[in-house]
């Protein structure tokens, strides 16, 4: 069974940092496109960042690039998003999830999420 | 950055009674649509995939449609299970982005 458990949210001021993790398991996870995907309290899916099943191709949200970085090791089955600069709008839950084998771009698992609030 | 728009934002119905959803793409995304559902507190369920593909263990009830830049979500009749938030999204042109959602509800 294909399992995803994101980890490390939290409440964070304004300019700070944090990194989620996600730990996967029940599937071969180096052979996979991963995804972080967000969504606002009360609001709809943002597509944040997808990372190559080698980390050698990583694309990002225009609203994040430059602030957030996705990567992953493949040793440890685990995903993360280092996430800097952080700001008000960042508040949501941050979900990993896992691209189709053959299908880039089409997450077909998700975790439970991990929600990151913003705030002073 | 391909904007998408479904419609209507709610919709209001009964257990048994067929349900419509629309997404409209701001600019052709070819075949690459799919439709999540999401209940509260819950993550996102992949439903169907590339217009008109039911992903694995997705009930026949449920079928999409469309193509182009105007795409359909059929649900014939409605389970007391399929009240939830239906999301269309596209993987034709990045970013990856997804539709502000229709709210399905029980009347």
């Amino acid at each position: 069974e294909v399992q995803l458990v994101e980890s490390g949210g939290g409440l964070v001021q304004p300019g700070g940092s944090l990194r989620l993790s996600c730990s996967a398991s029940g599937f071969t996870f180096s052979k996979y496109w991963m995804n972080w995907v967000r969504q606002a309290p009360g609001k709809g899916l943002e597509w944040v960042a997808n990372i190559k099943q080698d980390g050698s191709a990583k694309d990002y949200v225009d609203s994040v690039n430059g602030r957030f970085t996705i990567s992953r090791d493949n040793a440890k089955n685990s995903l993360y998003l280092q996430m800097n600069g952080l700001r008000a709008e960042d508040t949501a839950v941050y979900y990993c999830a896992r691209d189709d084998y053959r299908l880039l771009g089409l997450p077909d698992s998700w975790g439970q999420g991990t929600l990151v609030t913003v705030s002073s | 950055e391909t904007v998408l728009t479904q419609s209507p934002a709610t919709l209001s119905l009964s257990p048994g009674e067929r349900a419509t959803l629309s997404c409209r793409a701001s600019q052709s995304v070819s075949n690459y649509l799919a439709w999540y559902q999401q209940k509260p507190g819950q993550a996102p369920r992949l439903l169907i995939y590339d217009i008109s593909n039911r992903a694995t263990g997705i009930p026949a009830r449920f079928s999409g449609s469309g193509s182009g830049t105007d795409f359909t979500l059929t649900i014939s009749s409605l389970e007391p299970e399929d009240f939830a938030v239906y999301y269309c999204q596209q993987r034709s042109k990045r970013p990856f982005t997804f539709g502000p959602g229709t709210k399905v509800d029980i009347k």
